[in-house]
């Protein structure tokens, strides 16, 4: 079945900390991938995209994430994180090129100890 | 822009009761969508809009679930006979087919709890 997984549910860093977000797709053909941020009591915002071409894809408040075919994986990083980073992300996947229609994982929630 | 916008923002309602939950897309935005999130749950797709066609209806929409979108701008979606069961956030997006890759935009949600 097509799904999306986020292995980390609640992750704790101090600021200045290196992020790594885990997400994961299940599908060999086609695919777009997302990377949403939701801070706390705000809307889903879109931090970064993938559809094709470079691999590494750079996204808003410095944030990136890289396209791996060959691990199913599109992880999102960030080299130092700040308090005002704390919020959930959530990693999303368009099968078949889809754009219409998102598979999300659960969201894992960050939180940036100051 | 002035957003995606969704009215009530909070219902409580008794089961068995009717709700109807509106969403104002994002104005020249021809597609809307409307997700369902739980606690601890990633959004899942309900059903999405291309104008005022509803182009693709998921299975966890049952028949107690409608939603319109009659004149291709904002869109209501009604539960009928609410059950404990759909007491979720109930998220509505919008995007403009074609551009910007089709990047979709949340509201802030309508939040659901039938008691």
């Amino acid at each position: 079945a097509q799904s999306v997984s986020q292995h980390n549910h609640h992750v704790i860093l101090s600021e200045a900390a290196s992020l790594e977000l885990g997400c994961n797709y299940s599908y060999g053909g086609t695919v777009n991938l997302f990377w949403y941020v939701q801070y706390p009591g705000q809307h889903l915002q879109l931090l970064l995209k993938y559809f094709s071409g470079d691999p590494l894809v750079k996204g808003i408040k410095g944030f990136e994430a890289e396209f791996i075919k060959s691990k199913f994986s599109f992880n999102l990083r960030k080299p130092s994180v700040q308090w005002s980073d704390t919020a959930e992300y959530f990693c999303a996947a368009g099968y078949g090129g889809a754009t219409n229609k998102l598979i999300f994982g659960t969201g894992t929630l960050l939180a940036v100890q100051p | 822009d002035t957003g995606v916008s969704q009215d009530p923002r909070h219902k409580i309602t008794k089961r068995g009761q009717n709700v109807t939950f509106r969403c104002d897309p994002i104005s020249e935005h021809n597609r809307l969508y409307w997700y369902r999130q739980t606690l601890g749950q990633g959004p899942e797709f309900l059903t999405y809009f291309q104008n005022e066609a509803q182009l693709e209806k998921s299975r966890l929409l049952s028949d107690r679930f409608s939603a319109e979108r009659p004149k291709g701008s904002f869109s209501t979606l009604e539960i009928q006979r609410t059950e404990q069961g759909d007491s979720a956030m109930y998220l509505c997006a919008s995007s403009l087919a074609g551009r910007s890759g089709n990047t979709i935009y949340f509201g802030e949600g309508s939040w659901l709890t039938v008691v």
